[in-house]
């Protein structure tokens, strides 16, 4: 059981343009969502993240959306640059022993074109 | 600098010969995870640590075993690997931030299967 759904699973975007990716969940248990951006070869790098208290977050040209009573999140990343090109997972957290245990969507490529 | 150092970061090994995957850290993060990710899928979580408190996902199978002798080192042991085992292995760490947590992951070591 898939329990982070993530949509879409590629995304091609024009430089300059917004790429948004969406996630949804079902446990509500869950209590904080990170979003990691992953190129290929290299470890996945956590980018942004957020809690369900609240609605939204911005870092730069990235800005998570966040709807508690919809089991929804998002990513948006502004004015998407060729260097944005990588996968992108979404994520959602539980805490336990000490430590927050991270369960991923599968995935988005995204694609900057020039 | 390098924060979570992967050896090696490429490794070949024969169907059942065991093999030992390492991992260690800069960060004195008391938290680390091995996570398995094959290829255009999510990473899957296999073990974490809290200090010396392991923590075993409930599906991880009975091949995999991990140590973790001190806050900086972590192994993750597969007994018997199968083709199905060849993947990326990535380990990563993790600790507490105030209302949030830092997370890095290493570059991954590259499992291949023969």
């Amino acid at each position: 059981q898939q329990q982070v759904k993530q949509s879409p699973q590629s995304l091609i975007v024009q430089k300059g343009g917004i790429s948004i990716i969406n996630c949804a969940y079902e446990n509500t248990a869950f209590d904080y969502f990170p979003w990691y951006q992953q190129f290929p070869g290299k470890g996945p790098a956590l980018l942004i993240a957020i809690r369900p208290d609240v609605s939204e977050k911005k870092e730069g040209r990235f800005t998570i959306s966040f709807n508690k009573s919809a089991k929804q999140f998002s990513l948006h990343i502004m004015d998407s640059q060729p260097g944005d090109s990588a996968t992108y997972f979404c994520a959602a957290s539980t805490y336990s022993g000490g430590s927050y245990i991270p369960t991923f969507g599968r995935g988005t490529s995204l694609i900057v074109h020039p | 600098d390098a924060m979570v150092i992967q050896n090696p970061r490429y490794q070949v090994t024969q169907f059942g010969k065991p093999v030992t995957l390492s991992c260690s850290q800069t960060l004195n993060h008391n938290v680390m995870y091995w996570y398995q990710q094959k290829s255009s899928q999510a990473p899957k979580l296999l073990f974490h640590y809290y200090d010396k408190d392991f923590n075993n996902e409930a599906d991880t199978p009975d091949n995999f075993q991990s140590r973790r002798p001190n806050t900086s080192f972590c192994f993750l042991d597969i007994r018997s690997p199968g083709l199905g085992d060849a993947a990326m292995y990535l380990c990563a760490t993790s600790r507490e931030v105030g209302v949030s947590y830092e997370q890095y992951f290493g570059p991954g070591t590259r499992l291949t299967v023969t």
